[in-house]
């Protein structure tokens, strides 16, 4: 089965500085890439995410990348604010609407 | 967005318990997930059913079991529930037709004594 491995698992950076997860799967089948939000004691929440047919996508301060012959993908998230500071998640599957799996999530911190 | 609603929310009880957890959805999704979440772990599945007569185990799956009553219902039951089963537990949906990626209830946080 599939298998996504995600760096680092802790990242802390100053507010307005660049932040960039990193995330790696096994399966070459595997075509759809989200990231996830999760704040303290809340839901994740979908921010972002990428179909194996492009190679970057943007969303206002958040962009994504994926380098599908090395099977790469990460997540950069430029100018952090304080509201930033959260668990993100990886994942990825076949399709937008099959099983995930997910990374074990990186611990991002936005200091002042 | 109340949209995939668990209840309970919170739940205190005490080993050897027989306890359920459930999962309603109204946004008309076929697939429905339960995920466990440790710290430091990430998010586990533990079951998911990808319709009413579709059950299959996910990474996790001993000692829980599943029952999808209908396509917005999927509960989750831990027959005899133990402390190290103490987690975050989350509900989720998506849906293959219109490729619909997950949306996650608001997680129930149990905790066996």
């Amino acid at each position: 089965g599939e298998n996504v491995e995600q760096h680092p698992s802790t990242l802390s950076v100053q507010e307005g500085d660049s932040a960039v997860i990193k995330c790696t799967y096994s399966d070459s089948a595997s075509n759809y890439f989200p990231w996830y939000k999760q704040e303290l004691g809340k839901r994740p929440q979908l921010i972002i995410d990428i179909r194996s047919n492009v190679g970057e996508k943007k969303d206002q301060r958040i962009a994504v990348t994926l380098n599908k012959t090395a099977k790469h993908f990460s997540l950069h998230i430029t100018e952090t604010q304080p509201e930033d500071s959260a668990v993100y998640f990886c994942a990825a599957s076949m399709g937008g609407g099959n099983k995930l799996t997910f990374g074990t999530g990186t611990q991002l911190k936005v200091e002042l | 967005d109340a949209d995939v609603t668990q209840t309970p929310r919170n739940r205190i009880t005490k080993t050897g318990k027989r306890i359920m957890l459930e999962c309603s959805q109204t946004k008309g999704h076929d697939r429905m997930y339960w995920y466990r979440q440790d710290p430091g772990l990430g998010l586990r599945l533990i079951y998911y059913s990808f319709d009413v007569k579709d059950i299959n185990k996910g990474e996790i799956s001993d000692g829980y079991s599943v029952s999808r009553q209908a396509q917005a219902k999927f509960s989750l039951s831990l027959e005899s529930a133990i402390p190290n089963q103490t987690a975050l537990y989350f509900c989720a949906t998506s849906d293959i037709k219109s490729n619909q990626p997950q949306h996650f209830g608001d997680g129930t946080r149990l905790s066996i004594l």
